[in-house]
């Protein structure tokens, strides 16, 4: 069974500071991960997506992948009140067109 | 351009009642997908359907739910009879498709349907 693991906070950081958001996943087959965001009561968004080691930067977002440590991150820079919101982790082994296994999420609060 | 368009957003009815939510992809998206998500909860995989055909059914519970794209764009998820524990927000999500993206297949979320069964 796959399993994505995330730590569902509350993540508490100053305005203005790094927001660093984890996660973990079991199947090693996984090939594709994304972090999408999702505010109270709406429906997931799309942050990024990253399927090579590494690091991946888009505006103030940085993903990394670690595949030998099966582990993803997701930190956010000059964090603003909002970017408040629970992030979704979600992994897939087929490319992003199979269902998609998410984590919890993590709850994250910017603290103005 | 247009995004998943999902409706109802909001549904109360009660339990042994019937229910269905539909859902329009993204204009030229192949795949199409329902998720449901419990409160606290990450989406969790019902369906996937590559143009009509269903290739992966194996999280629905079939004794009460179904589904159907029957023309390959619009979908209908349907649970009868609905149960208390089925509450939750059913998610629409629709993708170009693996064999258009590849790796980078991005599933695009419609606002959801926020089901209460009493």
């Amino acid at each position: 069974q796959k399993e994505v693991e995330q730590n569902s906070g509350p993540l508490s950081v100053p305005e203005g500071a790094i927001a660093s958001l984890n996660c973990t996943y079991s199947d090693r087959g996984s090939q594709s991960f994304f972090w999408y965001r999702q505010y109270s009561g709406k429906s997931p968004e799309l942050i990024m997506f990253i399927y090579s080691n590494g690091d991946k930067e888009d505006g103030r977002f940085t993903a990394q992948l670690n595949k030998a440590s099966q582990y993803v991150s997701l930190l956010i820079r000059d964090s603003q009140p909002s970017d408040s919101a629970t992030y979704l982790c979600a992994v897939t082994t087929g490319g992003g067109a199979d269902g998609l296994t998410f984590g919890k999420g993590t709850h994250l609060i910017i603290q103005p | 351009e247009a995004g998943v368009v999902q409706s109802p957003r909001y549904k109360i009815i009660e339990k042994k009642q019937p229910v269905a939510f539909w859902c329009n992809p993204i204009s030229g998206h192949n795949t199409l997908y329902w998720y449901l998500q419990n409160l606290g909860q990450g989406p969790e995989l019902l369906i996937r359907y590559e143009n009509e055909e269903a290739v992966d059914d194996s999280q629905l519970p079939k004794d009460r739910f179904s589904a159907e794209r029957l023309k390959g764009v619009d979908s209908t998820l349907k649970i009868q009879p609905a149960e208390l524990g089925d509450s939750a927000v059913y998610l629409c999500a629709s993708s170009l498709g693996l064999f258009t993206s590849g790796l980078t297949d991005t599933q695009y979320f419609g606002p959801g349907t926020r089901l209460t069964v009493l």
